[in-house]
């Protein structure tokens, strides 16, 4: 399996655009996490589904964040509208079977998004 | 969730035995103790899990005393390539909580 793939891998965008972020799941796997990390508050859970259902957003830093998971193999994150202090870095992470253990997180390359 | 304080980072020469240990003292009985390593610009590796006792992968082992509030990760002959930050992370399911972590750098 090629893991979890992220897209796009760098984006450099302005204040006030939309930003969307892509995700493909290893295949099989069941559940489906959203990450932020920066240097000042680390590593953060966004937002993470189970079987495609969004099980808890309280991650989630404010209305303009929002995610999606039309289906197992594919979820977006998206930024409406960006603003500087989003620049940081994004993980996706998937876990499920052959080991079935939720703690057991496999992560993208995940995408560095810079907001000017 | 419970906190987990370990130190913010570690020094080490190649061929020595490192110890990192992680202290959790609100852990809960059904929450597990894992570990994961993270090189820069890559996502967390998960590394290995525990509950009680001692765990042993390829990779590293896990120790964990009987009153479980505190966790060490043993990683055996360190080399240059296991410098990283190595997170401990308590909990169950799905939510894992991630501290900031105890950088180890491997020196020659």
């Amino acid at each position: 399996d090629a893991g979890v793939i992220q897209s796009p891998r760098h984006e450099v965008t302005e204040m006030g655009q939309e930003v969307t972020l892509r995700c493909k799941p290893i295949s099989g796997h069941n559940s489906l996490f959203w990450y932020r990390q920066t240097m000042m508050r680390g590593l953060e859970l966004l937002i993470y589904f189970n079987n495609n259902v969004p099980i808890d957003d309280s991650g989630m830093p404010e209305d303009r964040f929002s995610a999606k998971m039309p289906n197992a193999s594919f979820s977006t994150l998206k930024i409406q509208p960006s603003e500087p202090r989003d620049s940081a870095v994004y993980f996706c992470a998937s876990s499920g079977p052959p080991s079935g253990r939720a703690y057991e997180q496999y992560f993208g390359p995940g995408t560095r998004l810079t907001v000017t | 969730l419970a906190k987990t304080t370990q130190p913010i980072s570690m020094d080490s020469y190649e061929g020595q035995e490192v110890n990192i240990t992680c202290s959790h003292n609100n852990i809960a009985t059904n929450d597990y103790i894992t570990w994961y390593q993270q090189f820069p610009s890559q996502g967390p590796r998960f590394i290995i899990q525990g509950y009680k006792t001692k765990v042993t992968n390829e990779v590293a082992s896990l120790f964990i005393p009987a009153d479980r509030k505190s966790s060490t990760l043993s990683l055996p002959r360190v080399s240059l390539s296991d410098t990283a930050v190595y997170y401990c992370l308590v909990g169950q399911g799905g939510k894992l909580i991630f501290g900031q972590g105890t950088e180890l750098s491997v020196k020659p």
